[in-house]
Order: C-alpha cells, then sequence, then structure tokens
C-alpha cells in the first residue's frame, strides 16, 4: 500500500514570506501513459470542509490565488504558499489518487 | 452552482448503525463518482470509499470493508453512506465529495459537503 508523508508536521511563518510543505508518496503516483501524477492539495481551515487548491501536482484549481503553487513529480511532491496572507492559516493535506485515494496527515500553517 | 448538502448531526449508542444522506444539486448527480471521507476529532481525513450514482456500484477501502454501505436515490439525487456496529472510534466528522466523472480517470475531490458530526457514546 502507499504511505504518504508531509513535513513538517507544522511551521510559523511572517505574512508576506513564503511557505513550503513537501509531501512523499512511498511509491510513484506518475502514470506513465498520460504523464499525469495523480496527486491534489487540499486546505482546511477549522470547523470547514477541505477544499481543493491543486490537482495533477501542478493545475491550480479554478478561483484559488496564484500565490498557491504546486511542484513535483514521481514520489516528491511540495506546495508552495508565496507572500503568505492571513486567511492562508490552515491545515493543508496532499492526497494521491493513483490507488485507492489516500491522504498525508496534514501540515498545520501558522503565523509567525 | 454545485452543492453536496448532507444530514444533521447524530448521536448513537456503541453497536448501532448510522446513516448521512448527501443531496447533490448544480450538476447530473449520476455523472460523477461519490466519494466519503471521514476526520475524527483533531486527526486527519480518511477514505472510506466511493459510489458510482449512475449504477450503483461502489469500492471500499479495507478498513470499512463488512461495516460500510454506500446507496444513492437517483429520483431525488441523493447518496447514502451507512455504517454498522458503531464503536466510540467511529465518533467523527463525515464529508460527501464529488469525485471523477464516471466512466474517468481517478481524480482529485472537486466539491465537498459541509460534514456530518456523528458521536458514538453510551
Amino acid at each position: 500500500d502507499i504511505v504518504m508523508t508531509q513535513s513538517p508536521d507544522s511551521l510559523a511563518v511572517s505574512l508576506g514570506e513564503r511557505a513550503t510543505i513537501n509531501c512523499k508518496s512511498s511509491q510513484s503516483v506518475l502514470y506513465n501513459s498520460n504523464n499525469k501524477n495523480y496527486l491534489a492539495w487540499y486546505q482546511q481551515k477549522p470547523g470547514q470542509p477541505p477544499k481543493v487548491l491543486i490537482y495533477w501536482a501542478s493545475t491550480r484549481q479554478s478561483g484559488v490565488p496564484d500565490r498557491f503553487s504546486g511542484s513535483g513529480s514521481g514520489t516528491d511532491f511540495t506546495l508552495t504558499i508565496n507572500s503568505l496572507q492571513a486567511e492562508d492559516v490552515a491545515v493543508y493535506y496532499c492526497q494521491q489518487y493513483y490507488t485507492s485515494p489516500l491522504f498525508g496527515p496534514g501540515t498545520k500553517v501558522e503565523i509567525k | 452552482q454545485v452543492q453536496l448538502v448532507q444530514s444533521g448531526a447524530e448521536v448513537k449508542k456503541p453497536g448501532a448503525s448510522v446513516q448521512v444522506s448527501c443531496k447533490a444539486s448544480g450538476y447530473t448527480f449520476t455523472s460523477y463518482d461519490i466519494n466519503w471521507v471521514r476526520q475524527a476529532p483533531g486527526q486527519g481525513l480518511e477514505w472510506m470509499g466511493w459510489m458510482n450514482p449512475n449504477n450503483g456500484n461502489t469500492g471500499y477501502s479495507q478498513k470499512f470493508q463488512g461495516r460500510v454501505t454506500m446507496t444513492r436515490t437517483t429520483s431525488i439525487s441523493t447518496a447514502y453512506m451507512e455504517l454498522s456496529s458503531l464503536r466510540s472510534e467511529d465518533t467523527a466528522v463525515y464529508y460527501c465529495a464529488r469525485g471523477k466523472i464516471v466512466t474517468g480517470t481517478p481524480t482529485h475531490f472537486d466539491y465537498w459537503g459541509q460534514g456530518t458530526l456523528v458521536t458514538v457514546s453510551s
């Protein structure tokens, strides 16, 4: 079975600075026939359902601010939040959908 | 606009069953899978399974096999998740989420219900 890990568990970033979250899959989620990485990123604020930010590892969901970006391929992925805003305080999850969907453990982002 | 509206909070005793509903609107209900994801208090997201509303086909996480049943009523665009033999560890918020086009490749979950808190307590 695929195992998803994220690092760090939490991070505190100053307003306007960059936040970087890493996600690692125990096996590749790159589907060679279509060259797509079956990896998404979600943001969850307290008391709310998750909201998709990025899918196919780097495609931004419609309406998501362009300060959010995703990168990586195969087994290693990164979510970058440029110029952190107060409303970005949340827990961020990666998810692979290459096999039965599985979420990473989450990374909590706070303001320093 | 796409909406998934779930039923209200439930309190159940250990050993009982619970059914959570998820009413879809704003799109063709039978065109997209419905997934169920749960989140225990203060914990992460756990995928439970999926259902194809067009033909009723399902796929369950091994963890919930034998205890979970996902069904639908297409005439009212509503999906259901029933979990049986409840134990305290099943206390969680349960979400429905729209997944892939039923004939398409796996994809992310683009719309989510508001969540339903199920509390299991004696």
